[in-house]
């Protein structure tokens, strides 16, 4: 089955820095990866998508990138904000839908005022 | 307001006392699924169905039942609690597999 693997576990940064968190994954065969936010005392809430025929999307601040041949996907946020602070999951999947996703760990970003 | 409710939040039982968690949700979606939440490992799925009396086991089954009898109910059964089951509990539910949309979690301790 697929393996996600989710780096670093915990990250900190100053307010209106740059933060990258950086998934690998082992099944080639994926093709759907999601990015979900989870905020303290809440559900996930997916913040933003890709799939295995773009190598990059962005959407305002966050932005996601996607490396096939080395099954890597990244996550930038630039700029920024305290309320950006939640932990971030990333996921992959086969047939291009949420059904059977497979979670990384989690990070915990904190943004420093 | 689409939604995803779970029921009770939050719950603290004893070894072998059997409890359901509820999950409804309002938005006709034809899939739903549960997951749970523990430090360090994410998100690992116990049970998902595709729709009405169709359910299948995710990556964690193993002392858990689960029920689809309508389209918009899916309760976790736990038939004997142990205490490897305390745990961070979420349901979530998706229109034809598309962005999953989670309740605000079930935290459960089993003493």
């Amino acid at each position: 089955g697929e393996n996600v693997e989710q780096h670093p576990s915990t990250l900190s940064v100053q307010e209106g820095d740059s933060a990258v968190i950086k998934c690998t994954y082992s099944d080639s065969a994926s093709n759907y990866f999601p990015w979900y936010k989870q905020e303290l005392g809440k559900g996930p809430q997916l913040i933003i998508d890709i799939r295995s025929n773009v190598g990059e999307k962005k959407d305002q601040r966050i932005a996601v990138t996607l490396n096939k041949t080395a099954k890597h996907f990244s996550l930038h946020i630039t700029e920024t904000q305290p309320e950006d602070s939640a932990v971030y999951f990333c996921a992959a999947t086969y047939g291009g839908s949420a059904r059977q996703l497979t979670f990384g760990s989690g990070t915990q970003l904190t943004v420093l005022p | 307001e689409a939604q995803v409710t779970q029921n009770p939040r939050y719950l603290i039982t004893v070894t072998g006392k059997k409890l359901t968690v509820t999950c409804s949700q309002n938005m006709n979606h034809e899939y739903m699924s549960w997951y749970r939440q523990d430090p360090g490992l994410g998100l690992r799925q116990i049970y998902y169905s595709m729709n009405v009396e169709v359910t299948d086991k995710g990556d964690v089954p193993e002392g858990y039942k689960v029920s689809r009898k309508e389209k918009r109910n899916f309760p976790l059964i736990l038939e004997s609690p142990s205490p490897n089951q305390t745990s961070l509990y979420f349901c979530a539910s998706s229109l034809s597999g598309g962005e999953l949309f989670f309740g605000e979690g079930s935290r459960l301790t089993v003493l």
